[in-house]
């Protein structure tokens, strides 16, 4: 178990640039979660993949953020046209649910997140 | 709306003291409710998970409690060390399709040598 892994730790972008965060889940894991962190906030919920099924996308902060997970693998989180107000931690989690996708209690494997920095 | 109420202000106490740390929520009926961990600059780390029908759940020195009633759990850390010393935070399932966890806004803990 070698962990969730997120490239970049830290990325530093102009307002206006987009980016891309990579995510690398559990290997055994079906599901993989992106949320975002603010400062003195607890993680926020925006986006899910069962396999390689996006099956929940409102909760993404605006039509600049996508996500894909193309093979069930790894998973990327891009901005578009990034603003001062996307500076925050973006973090990846990942869980195995079963073959059902029916254990939605277990708990959540975190990577260490990207911060993301918009001058 | 759902909400979760941590205790924004910073909880000090003196090592082998016990911490207790509240989560109090509205307008959800969890199945269960988690706890866990997170260090500066790093991800959360999963604690414990207690159920509905579990009052009290024990690991090492977490105890978690969960009453139902008063909508409330309690996350205690008995004979705290200054290696404890983290943000704790609670989190709630939400109905996404799947139930998503929903975490509060943690509270930090800061034990004293």
């Amino acid at each position: 178990d070698t962990g969730v892994s997120q490239d970049p730790r830290h990325k530093i972008t102009k307002r206006g640039q987009n980016v891309t965060f990579r995510c690398d889940p559990i290997s055994e894991h079906n599901r993989l979660y992106w949320y975002r962190q603010t400062l003195g906030q607890g993680p926020e919920f925006l986006t899910y993949f069962q396999n390689e099924a996006q099956l929940e996308k409102s909760r993404l902060l605006s039509d600049r953020f996508s996500a894909e997970r193309p093979k069930g693998s790894f998973s990327t989180l891009e901005i578009q046209r990034t603003e001062q107000g996307d500076s925050a931690m973006y973090l990846c989690a990942s869980s195995y649910t079963g073959t059902g996708g029916k254990s939605d209690n277990q708990p959540q494997h975190f990577g260490d997140g990207t911060r993301l920095s918009i001058l | 709306s759902q909400k979760i109420e941590q205790n924004s202000e910073a909880l000090n106490i003196q090592e082998g003291k016990t911490a207790t740390l509240t989560c109090n929520y509205t307008n959800y009926s969890p199945a269960y409710l988690q706890w866990y961990r997170q260090d500066p600059g790093r991800g959360p780390v999963f604690l414990l998970l207690i159920r509905e029908n579990e009052k009290e759940k024990r690991k090492e020195r977490l105890k978690v409690t969960f009453d139902t009633t008063l909508k409330q759990s309690l996350f205690h850390i008995t004979a705290s060390q200054p290696a404890d010393s983290a943000t704790y935070l609670c989190a709630l399932p939400t109905w996404w399709g799947s139930y998503i966890p929903t975490f509060g806004r943690g509270t930090s803990l800061i034990v004293h040598p």
